[in-house]
């Protein structure tokens, strides 16, 4: 059974850092990884989905990599802005592509 | 942002009682999920359709029913609702699985049942 790892639990940086989320997962044979934020009270919004072709994706201050023989991804967060605090989760489908499976999340609060 | 909508968006119940949350997307996505989030259990799998009329059990399935009689629209039932299920509800969907999977998820449901 996929198990998907989130380190650190929470994170508090002050603005301007540059800072690097962590995601781990036991079964390699992945199709993509997808990073997820969510806003207190909020739903998810997806930031960034890897195909397991891929070794990293950008999106503005965002990059994720994706390294599938070592089970590894991580987010890559630059020049962080108080705007950028939330939860950020990872997630993985299973080898049917019917269902996601996520990490319990980075909370992350950047201080202004 | 996917067109996705969830109605109720907070919904407070007695146990005991049936409950139907309500999923609704303006994409034409063929695979919708019905997910819960739990403190310490992080997001789960409810139940899943790939068509209208055709829907499968996910990961803790057990005392919740669902279904898609139109593309748009996916029902998630409580029959009768305990407290264990108290929950935020979330709704996702998806164009494709596997090669592409991006899931795009709706602002959820708050539901407590009391």
């Amino acid at each position: 059974k996929q198990e998907v790892t989130q380190i650190p639990a929470a994170l508090s940086v002050p603005e301007g850092e540059n800072l690097v989320l962590n995601c781990s997962f036991t079964d390699s044979a992945i199709y993509n990884l997808q990073w997820f934020r969510q806003d207190p009270g909020k739903g998810l919004t997806s930031l960034l989905l890897i195909q397991s072709s891929q070794r990293e994706q950008t999106s503005g201050r965002l990059n994720a990599s994706l390294d599938k023989s070592s089970g590894r991804s991580t987010l890559y967060i630059a020049a962080s802005q108080p705007g950028d605090s939330a939860t950020y989760l990872c997630a993985v489908p299973n080898n049917a592509g019917n269902m996601l499976t996520f990490g319990g999340g980075t909370r992350l609060m950047v201080k202004p | 942002d996917a067109g996705i909508t969830q109605s109720p968006r907070h919904k407070v119940t007695e146990t005991g009682t049936p409950v139907t949350l309500r999923c609704h997307q303006t994409e034409n996505h063929r695979y919708m999920y019905w997910y819960r989030q739990d403190p310490g259990h992080g997001l789960r799998l409810i139940h899943y359709s790939y068509g209208v009329k055709d829907t499968d059990k996910g990961e803790v399935s057990d005392g919740y029913s669902v279904s898609r009689s139109k593309t748009e629209d996916f029902l998630l039932t409580l029959e009768s609702a305990t407290s264990s299920q108290t929950s935020v509800y979330f709704c996702a969907i998806t164009e494709r699985q596997e090669l592409s999977g991006e899931q795009y998820f709706g602002p959820g449901t708050r539901l407590t049942v009391t």
